[in-house]
């Protein structure tokens, strides 16, 4: 069984650039969450995906979009990068919207300049 | 507002000492309660959770936690730590009624000193 991945695994940007993350979803898994982990600090929650609908967003601007796809994998869009958007961004995938349990991927290291 | 606690930014224990880990959260539905562990470069380990029932929970690596409504804790021990159990340790808590969103502490890093 495959687990939780996400590429690139590091990136540099400049401000205003957008960037395009990815996450393939755990085998069987319909998912998928995004978090964004800057340094020292938690993950915090960006938004869900399920069934290719956004289902549910913390509180991140407009500039941060997803998408999610018919196999469940699902991507996360940065427009108009600033320099506070570094951080890691971390992608979960579960069974379902209420399963007990999610299961993160490695993350992908985003370094704005 | 739903808010994670984790009042320890960093501890250093000893090879073969006790660990305790303390977590406290403010949360506006039944919580559902968890601790992750984040090695330099990796992803999120679940490590335990709790949803209900038995209040203490037993995880992977000899870890163990205890929720206590009456404190709005959920602290994570370990009777004797490894070296390897030097990392980063999250706990967050979520709810059904929040589909299944976490809020997490800011963590705390633990140093094993040989």
């Amino acid at each position: 069984e495959t687990g939780v991945t996400q590429s690139p695994t590091h990136l540099i940007k400049t401000r205003g650039q957008q960037v395009t993350l990815r996450c393939s979803s755990q085998s069987g898994h319909n998912t998928v969450s995004w978090y964004q982990q800057a340094l020292g600090q938690g993950p915090q929650f960006i938004f869900q995906y399920y069934r290719e609908e956004e289902n549910g967003r913390g509180n991140f601007p407009p500039r941060f979009s997803g998408l999610q796809f018919p196999n469940y994998s699902s991507e996360l869009n940065v427009n108009a990068l600033e320099l506070d958007d570094s951080a890691l961004y971390l992608c979960a995938s579960s069974l379902a919207p209420t399963a007990d349990e999610q299961f993160f991927g490695p993350g992908t290291r985003l370094t704005v300049l | 507002a739903q808010s994670v606690t984790q009042p320890d930014i960093h501890i250093t224990v000893s090879e073969g000492a006790s660990l305790e880990l303390r977590c406290n959260y403010s949360y506006g539905a039944t919580p559902y309660l968890f601790w992750y562990v984040q090695s330099p470069g990796q992803g999120l380990q679940l490590l335990l959770k709790y949803f209900s029932g038995d209040t203490l929970v037993q995880g992977i690596k000899g870890f163990e936690a205890e929720f206590k409504r009456s404190q709005s804790s959920f602290n994570l021990r370990k009777p004797s730590v490894h070296w390897s159990d030097a990392a980063e340790y999250f706990c967050a808590v979520g709810a059904m009624e929040y589909g299944n969103k976490l809020v997490f502490g800011a963590g705390t890093i633990l140093r094993v000193k040989s």
